[in-house]
């Protein structure tokens, strides 16, 4: 069974701060993608990371694979109210010719104006 | 219409009820999936379709049954649920299944389910 924990559970924040969650498995994988879910909606592909070790951008969201594809950060930068949201880590691997995701518990962050 | 539609948005329904849930994508997506999202919980992948086949049921409990009569539509069958069953359900898709993982999942938005 391939685990993902994420963590912190839970970040409230102030507007304008910087932060940095985290998603941590014991096992490798092909890839791994970054959703944000809204409240009564579905969650949404952020990025997705490929190469151990490599670092993606997306506006003041900066996302990290780790070297041995077993983990991944997100960092944010000046955190606006517009980031809240509920922050879910997915890993793929590969069962036979097809691969599968299997998603982290999330990361709720809420960021007070 | 764009993305991954999901119907009704929410649904009451007593133990003896029977109900389906519908997912239509207009993505042009070879593969759909149902999920289930339970509070403090991993999303869980229940149901994979592929060019209208099922390829996994991951040990889900017959009281849940999929119908995937094209490849732009799913639908999920509920017959007998249980108040454990309340939870938030998804419908995903995605251009196939080869290296599915590194292909985006597009996410409708759900349908909130409760079970009196």
């Amino acid at each position: 069974t391939q685990l993902l924990e994420q963590s912190p559970q839970f970040l409230s924040i102030q507007e304008g701060e910087n932060l940095t969650v985290y998603c941590n498995s014991s096992s490798v994988f092909s890839s791994l993608q970054w959703y944000r879910q809204e409240p009564g909606e579905g969650p949404v592909l952020l990025v997705t990371v490929v190469t151990g070790g490599e670092v993606k951008k997306l506006k003041r969201l900066t996302f990290q694979f780790g070297d041995a594809r077993k983990d991944s950060s997100l960092h944010i930068t000046a955190a606006q109210p517009g980031d809240t949201g509920l922050y879910l880590c997915a890993g793929a691997h590969y069962t036979g010719a097809n691969s599968k995701l299997t998603f982290g518990k999330g990361i709720t962050l809420s960021v007070r104006p | 219409e764009t993305g991954v539609t999901q119907t009704p948005r929410h649904l009451v329904m007593g133990m003896t009820n029977k109900k389906s849930l519908k997912c239509e994508q207009h993505l042009g997506h070879n593969a759909m999936y149902w999920y289930k999202q339970s509070a403090k919980k991993p999303l869980e992948l229940m149901f994979v379709y592929s060019l209208e086949e099922r390829v996994e049921n991951n040990s889900v409990p017959s009281r849940f049954s999929p119908e995937c009569p094209n490849s732009s539509h799913l639908f999920l069958h509920l017959h007998t649920l249980q108040p454990e069953d309340s939870a938030l359900y998804l419908c995903a898709s995605s251009q196939d299944l080869s290296r599915s993982g590194d292909q985006p999942q597009h996410f409708g938005d759900g349908t909130r389910l409760s079970i009196l």
